[in-house]
């Protein structure tokens, strides 16, 4: 089945504890992309990829990292989370920078 | 960068009505139009799409209009029943995978 796969679902960790949320898609997708949700501002894309070892920022980059270091997997790594972090994060991918984006289930984090 | 906004934050109609939910952007380089909707804790799925080469396009129900002079574009959903209650987004895009979201519409059907 073609998917999007993100984990983990759930995290409630500590201010400047290191973590990774991991995203794999299994569909030989080009462009990858992080978003985060939060009450009445939509989706805020984080950083996004349009190939292999090709990132760029998003519209909310600060406290984030990202890597492509294979087409298939899109890890986001928060170095230092701090509670403003707290969000619903959606993982998304496409056959390219403009079509039809296949979105992960998400992942909420809490950062206390 | 592509600017996107959104109206109403908000609709409610009464089953059998027709709702519209309307976007604006600010980069006249954005081509490609879609539209997600995200029912209540799912993934936004996507409803409709439509490029910048074209002015209107109709799934069933649903329909979205494009004006690239005026830049904007609308989504409207006619005879809606329950099952459209969810919260809509509409996206802009140029291409260069800056995709850019509104801040959404939660629409309400009432039966």
């Amino acid at each position: 089945e073609a998917q999007v796969t993100q984990n983990p679902r759930y995290l409630i960790t500590v201010t400047g504890k290191k973590l990774t949320v991991t995203c794999s898609q299994n569909m030989n997708h080009e462009y990858m992309s992080w978003y985060r949700q939060d009450p009445g501002l939509g989706l805020r894309q984080i950083y996004y990829s349009m190939n292999v070892e090709v990132t760029d920022k998003g519209d909310v980059p600060e406290g984030y990292k990202v890597s492509r270091k294979e087409k298939r997997n899109f890890p986001l790594i928060l170095e230092s989370p701090s509670p403003n972090q707290t969000s619903l994060y959606f993982c998304a991918s496409s056959n390219s920078g403009a079509n039809v984006l296949t979105f992960g289930a998400g992942s909420r984090l809490t950062v206390l | 960068g592509e600017n996107v906004e959104q109206h109403p934050s908000t609709l409610s109609v009464q089953e059998g009505d027709s709702a519209v939910i309307k976007c604006t952007y600010s980069d006249s380089a954005s081509n490609y139009f879609p539209w997600y909707k995200q029912e209540l804790g799912k993934r936004p799925q996507l409803i409709i799409d439509i490029r910048s080469n074209v002015g209107e396009k109709k799934d069933q129900r649903i329909a979205v209009t494009l004006n690239k002079t005026a830049k904007h574009f609308s989504l409207h959903i006619t005879e809606t029943q329950p099952e459209d209650s969810a919260v809509y987004f509409c996206a802009a895009s140029a291409g260069f995978g800056d995709m850019r979201f509104g801040a959404g519409t939660r629409l309400t059907v009432k039966p």
